[in-house]
């Protein structure tokens, strides 16, 4: 059953924690993204990886990092210097980055909230 | 970075009315996707739209792509409980690298 994971569903972190999102793939896609939800905001896009052992940072990269060492595996750390990182938090995919020709399959998504 | 406006923000319709959701750009786009939400849910694919004026279907629902390709619309015909959710536009960047997502539209179905 191919797919994206997003894990978990629900995090909860008291302010001054970092916290990692989980994102794992199957579906042999090159590329990974990550965005951020915000209410009447769309999605905004945070960091984003064309291969493995490379990304690029998206337009909202402060207070976040992120690692691609495999392929199939995209974590995204929040880091205590997010401001405001109470979000919903989602993960996708694509076959290829670099032509936009391909549709991104997205993950369920995380939803963090900090107090 | 590039901006994708889309509008209405929300709509209410009657179950059986239609609905239309537009997307503008100031520069031309390569192509233009269009995606659906559940609420509660991940977006998800619809469509993608490349040609210039180009006109696509899905049952009740129609995409097209304008001529100066810097705007599309979604449209779906005599709406069902089924169609709630937020739809939104993505358009690539000019590398490709990256879509940019409208801000979508909220659509609710009054039975």
């Amino acid at each position: 059953d191919g797919g994206i994971t997003q894990s978990p569903k629900y995090l909860f972190r008291k302010e001054g924690q970092n916290v990692t999102l989980s994102c794992e793939q199957n579906l042999n896609h090159d590329a990974m993204y990550w965005y951020r939800q915000d209410p009447g905001q769309g999605l905004r896009l945070i960091y984003y990886s064309q291969i493995v052992n490379d990304f690029q940072k998206g337009d909202i990269a402060e207070g976040y990092s992120v690692s691609r060492e495999k392929k199939e595996s995209f974590p995204l750390t929040v880091t205590s210097a997010q401001k405001n990182p109470t979000a919903f938090y989602l993960c996708a995919s694509s076959i290829d980055a670099g032509r936009g020709s391909y549709e991104q399959y997205f993950g369920p998504g995380t939803r963090l909230t900090v107090t | 970075g590039q901006q994708v406006m889309q509008i209405p923000q929300y709509q209410h319709v009657q179950e059986g009315e239609d609905f239309t959701t537009y997307c503008n750009s100031s520069t031309t786009l390569s192509n233009i996707q269009w995606y659906k939400q559940r609420p509660g849910g991940h977006p998800v694919f619809l469509i993608q739209l490349v040609k210039s004026g180009e006109v696509k279907k899905q049952k009740r629902l129609t995409f097209q792509f304008g001529e100066a390709k810097k705007n599309s619309s979604l449209h779906i015909t005599a709406t069902q409980t089924t169609d709630v959710g937020t739809y939104f536009c993505a358009a690539p960047s000019s590398t490709g690298n990256q879509f940019y997502f409208g801000t979508g539209t909220s659509l609710t179905v009054i039975p």
